[in-house]
């Protein structure tokens, strides 16, 4: 299957700064990546949908200016959460569709801790 | 709005008994199918999926699936688990063409040796 991976698998920051989160499909071009936010045991909870070259599509009541999607390229977007505060603390999971695939394959996930 | 139904959310059993997972959808389109599985720790991984064809789907690590159009249901189903199959699982929707995911909330399995 194809290989989608994340940097970093851990972050730990201090409150008020941003941490970036790159997703990479290794071995396809991935037109759509998707990015979920998975509080502990509970499930995936989709926050954007990024298409490469275009505006990512934030779910509603995820705030866009906190959670900023860049897909630039084929194959890697970033999600950078800005100004970090404890409560962004989680598992941040990416996947990536590419159109000769016709499921998504997820990424190992970040996890985040906002000290 | 379309959700997806996890009615199981802790399930515990010992090794050599059989599992079904339930997995009820709500959605009036065609409908593209998942179960994933998330080892401690790990990332998820694809059990097995279902767009088209025969309704009974076989996966991975000898789990099935079974689509019930008119139940709007996928169960998961293993005959026999394992220690090795505790993990949470999870059942995902997308309708046909968007790809866009809707995750049920999960059912942690836990299997006695």
């Amino acid at each position: 299957g194809a290989v989608v991976s994340q940097h970093p698998s851990r972050v730990i920051c201090k409150s008020g700064t941003s941490v970036k989160i790159e997703c990479r499909s290794l071995d396809f071009q991935a037109t759509t990546m998707f990015w979920y936010r998975q509080f502990p045991k509970q499930s995936l909870m989709l926050m954007a949908t990024s298409n490469e070259g275009s505006k990512a599509t934030y779910e509603q009541g995820v705030e866009k200016d906190k959670f900023l999607i860049n897909h630039a390229s084929l194959t890697l977007s970033t999600l950078t959460v800005t100004s970090a505060h404890p409560e962004d603390s989680s598992f941040y999971i990416c996947s990536a569709y590419g159109g000769n695939q016709n499921e998504q394959f997820f990424g190992p996930g970040t996890r985040l801790t906002v000290l | 709005a379309q959700s997806v139904s996890q009615h199981n959310h802790h399930v515990i059993l010992s090794e050599a008994a059989s599992l079904e997972l339930g997995c009820n959808y709500s959605y009036g389109g065609t409908v593209n199918l998942f179960w994933y599985v998330q080892y401690p720790g790990q990332h998820l991984q694809l059990l097995l999926k279902y767009f088209s064809g025969d309704p009974l789907v076989k996966g991975i690590k000898g789990f099935e699936a079974e689509f019930i159009k008119s139940k709007f249901s996928f169960n998961l189903r293993k005959p026999s688990v394992q220690w090795s199959d505790t993990a949470e699982y999870f059942c995902a929707v997308s309708s046909s063409g968007t790809y866009k995911y809707i995750f049920g909330t999960g059912t942690r399995l836990k299997v006695l040796a």
